[in-house]
Formats: structure tokens, sequence, C-alpha cells
């Protein structure tokens, strides 16, 4: 079965260090989205991309958080400085959408201690 | 705002029948999906409805009723490994973006 792999599958970090996710979609898939999820605010998106363009980040802090697709395999989210709340799981999806939905990597579980 | 609601939590015996409802308003509509999540997992792509009416999968059917903003999962033949967090998500957009209701915890009692 094809799927969606993130990197690393857990970090912890301290406080004011820089993190990067890594995520390789589904080859052929054109939409990548980025989710983090926490108890509280659930699946929140982060951004989203079409084709490798950027569509829509307006769910991340600007000041911290950035997201790219450098190429059709990868695509990144960076946060820095890092801070305590943002702990959280990370997750990529990628798809078409329609019948076929959009399939979720097993997450990145990010602690900033 | 985009509001995409949902019941917090429901409990139902192995074996039953669960429906779970979702109601959203939302700036845009292209399509609504139910997800399932179990505890520590990523979630997973259950069903998809744009159009109205319902859509059967095995055991579990979705319904779309787009005029009323409302759409249900049934779960049928409750087994324990059903239970999970079921995720209603919606398609605002033509380009595919896709926000997450808050998710309803089902457990499935003996």
């Amino acid at each position: 079965d094809a799927r969606v792999t993130q990197t690393p599958r857990h970090k912890v970090t301290e406080m004011g260090q820089e993190v990067t996710m890594r995520c390789q979609p589904i080859l052929g898939h054109n939409t990548v989205f980025w989710y983090r999820q926490t108890m509280m605010q659930g699946l929140e998106l982060l951004a989203y991309f079409r084709n490798r363009a950027p569509l829509d980040d307006s769910g991340m802090p600007k000041d911290r958080f950035s997201a790219e697709m450098p190429d059709a395999t990868l695509a990144t989210l960076k946060i820095q400085p890092s801070e305590p709340r943002d702990s959280a799981v990370y997750f990529c999806a990628s798809g078409s959408g329609g019948n076929y939905g959009y399939t979720f990597g097993s997450g990145t579980r990010l602690t900033v201690v | 705002g985009q509001n995409i609601d949902q019941p917090t939590e429901m409990t139902a015996t192995e074996g039953a029948i669960v429906q779970i409802n979702c109601t959203y308003q939302t700036s845009g509509f292209n399509g609504l999906f139910w997800y399932q999540q179990h505890a520590g997992e990523a979630p997973t792509f259950l069903s998809y409805n744009v159009l109205d009416g319902l859509e059967e999968k095995g055991r579990f059917s979705s319904f779309l009723s787009r005029s009323k903003g409302y759409s249900y999962l049934l779960l049928k033949e409750l087994q324990m490994k059903d239970s999970a967090s079921y995720l209603c998500a919606v398609t605002t957009d033509s380009w595919g973006k896709l926000q997450f209701g808050a998710g309803t915890q089902v457990v499935v009692t003996p």
C-alpha cells in the first residue's frame, strides 16, 4: 500500500530551537495538507498546497512557522523559534480528494520543553 | 468563520447501531468526508459525500443534506474495534481546503 511518510516520528526539543518536520506525499497526489492536533483544539489546518503551490497558510502563526514544498516528493514544516505551546502531533496528508479521500501520515509528535 | 459541529461522545453496545450527526456552516462547500481515528494513530478515510443522499460502504453509511448543512455517519453491527473518534470534515473551496470538526468519541461496550 502507498503511504505518506513523515519524519521524525517523535521530537523533543528545547524552547527556542528550530524544528523541521518532513513529509513525503504519495506519488501522484496533487494536494498536500499540514495539520496540528491537540486535545484542546482538535485537528487544525495549518497550510495546504496544490500542485506544489501554497494555497492557504492562514492557520499558521506566520512569525514562527513556515511551510514549503521544494519538490513533488517533499513537504516541510518549520518552526523557528519553537515554544512549549507548539507541543502537538503534526500530521501531513496527501490526496486528490473526492471518493479517494486524503491519506494521512503517521504524524510527528513534537514536545517543546 | 467555519463551524463544523458534532457530539463529543457517544456510547453504544456491541452489535447495535450508532448514528453520529454533523452540522456545518461554512463559507463554501465542495464535499464532506468522514474519518476514523483510533487513539494514538492517524485518521483514516471512511467516506465521501458531495451530492445529497446516502452512500453505503459495508457496515458504514454516510448521508448528506446540503440544504440543511447536515450529515450523519451510521455504524451498524458495532464491534469493539469500532471504538474510536469519528471526524467530520468539509471541503470549503474548489481547491480542496479540508477543515475538520472536533470529532465524536464512540465507545463500544460489551
